[in-house]
């Protein structure tokens, strides 16, 4: 079974441009979530998507926005990006179904904001 | 901001030796997980403790759970060079969402 997969893998960009990062969940997983890492904030929670519904966004800016299609594929996107927003970004997926369990991670896109 | 809290930050052992590392949360918890991070890449789930147990074992690794401190601790037994990674502690409140720590970085020197 493949696991999961985002695209890119690096991405540079510069203050006020906008950015698409692309997250595939493993196959039949319906629930996709989003952190941002950096060295001094660590992971933080972005979003989660189940079905296509977001089910909790964390405290970010509304530059900030997801959402999910209807193969359980999501993507998220950074508006007017600024130098703060330079992390890795991850995606991870699950079941999402009854309980909460564990999470499977992509590699992630690292982000540079120049 | 993050739930957890992790201790120590950094932890540098010799190969064969033990490595603990200990997590403390601070709101009720449904489970608690803990996860290993290469080099900046992915995350990789280790091992997940519901609230109602006190211990779980995989392989060398042994966590525990004090709801009633709100803490949990990893052990990693007999550690190898190939355990050289971060380590996170994560919770799940039940709210569609993981809380991490700031995570442990573990040195395995040969």
């Amino acid at each position: 079974k493949a696991g999961v997969t985002q695209t890119p893998r690096y991405l540079i960009k510069t203050r006020g441009q906008q950015v698409t990062l692309s997250c595939s969940p493993i196959s039949g997983h319906r629930s996709v979530s989003w952190y941002q890492q950096t060295p001094g904030q660590g992971l933080q929670f972005l979003f989660e998507y189940f079905s296509e519904t977001q089910r909790n966004k964390g405290n970010f800016p509304g530059r900030f926005s997801g959402r999910q299609f209807s193969n359980s594929r999501s993507e998220m996107n950074v508006s007017t990006l600024e130098l703060g927003d330079s992390a890795l970004y991850l995606c991870a997926s699950s079941l999402g179904q009854g309980a909460y369990e564990k999470l499977f991670f992509g590699s992630g896109t690292q982000l540079s904001v120049l | 901001s993050q739930q957890g809290e992790e201790d120590p930050q950094a932890l540098s052992i010799q190969e064969g030796e033990n490595a603990t590392m200990n997590c403390s949360y601070k709101t009720s918890i449904n489970n608690l997980q803990w996860y290993r991070q290469n080099s900046g890449r992915g995350l990789v789930h280790l091992i997940l403790i519901r609230s109602n147990e006190r211990e779980k074992h995989s392989g060398r690794l042994r966590v525990t759970l004090d709801t009633s401190k709100k803490s949990s601790s990893l052990l990693i037994t007999a550690s190898r060079a190939a355990d050289t990674a971060s380590y996170f502690c994560a919770t799940d409140a039940g709210d569609y969402k993981l809380s991490f720590g700031a995570g442990t970085t573990v040195t395995v020197r040969a």
